[in-house]
């Protein structure tokens, strides 16, 4: 089994700064399986990025998805108001099917 | 638009069973995928099941088997999960989840649907 392992925990920053958030994995992900989420409270995840850097319907081109093998990051090239949330990687294992989910990054106001 | 509703959680006794529900609306509902993943309340996400857009194949994470039972019905175009045997460690939200093509990754959310198992 996979284990994916985001860094860091917590990311205390404020609007307009550029973030990246990383992603280990403890074993080589397939550039098609890997994806990332925004969780904000009340809401619905959303996904933004599939297949490693393809940003999902809708999510505006600040978000990007870049990495190989097992080091994946997702870069907020300016952060906004509304991008303050918890963001979470996820591999998808083939066989047999099955998603595993890092444990989240949290990006707070400073 | 696509959309998921998912229902039926609730306070439940240990041991006990309940059955979750996502009605779906916005796409051909047999064609995809859909998976469940719940969130206990502070922490992460964890992936629950999958069933493909036909039903023929279910699957599972380990901590689940023998008594999580994901289930379909494509003419009411609603997913379903039947839990029993439920314990304090499967208290969560649990959200109804759309796969992409391929089921790689999960492109719509539903709002989630707590489930608390406690005496």
């Amino acid at each position: 089994e996979i284990v994916l392992t985001q860094s860091p925990g917590t990311l205390s920053l404020s609007p307009g700064e550029r973030v990246t958030l990383s992603c280990r994995a403890s074993q080589s992900v397939s550039s098609s399986y890997l994806a990332w989420y925004q969780l904000k409270p009340g809401q619905a995840p959303r996904l933004l990025v599939y297949g490693v850097s393809t940003r999902a319907t809708g999510i505006p081109d600040r978000f990007s998805g870049s990495g190989f093998g097992t080091d994946f990051t997702l870069t907020i090239s300016r952060l906004e108001p509304e991008d303050f949330a918890v963001y979470y990687c996820q591999q998808y294992g083939s066989s047999p099917p099955a998603w595993t989910f890092g444990q989240g990054t949290k990006v707070e106001i400073k | 638009e696509v959309q998921l509703l998912e229902s039926g959680g609730d306070l439940i006794q240990p041991g006990g069973s309940l059955r979750l529900s996502c009605a779906a609306s916005g796409f051909t509902f047999s064609h995809y995928a859909m998976t469940w993943v719940r969130q206990v309340p502070g922490r992460g996400l964890e992936w629950v099941s999958l069933i493909t857009g036909s039903g023929d194949s279910t699957y599972y994470t380990e901590s689940v088997k023998g008594r999580f039972t994901i289930s379909r019905d494509n003419f009411k175009n609603t997913l379903y999960l039947q839990m029993n045997g439920l314990s304090a460690e499967d208290t969560a939200v649990y959200y109804c989840v759309k796969g992409t093509v391929g089921a790689v990754a999960g492109d719509c959310w539903g709002q989630g649907t707590l489930v608390t198992v406690s005496s």
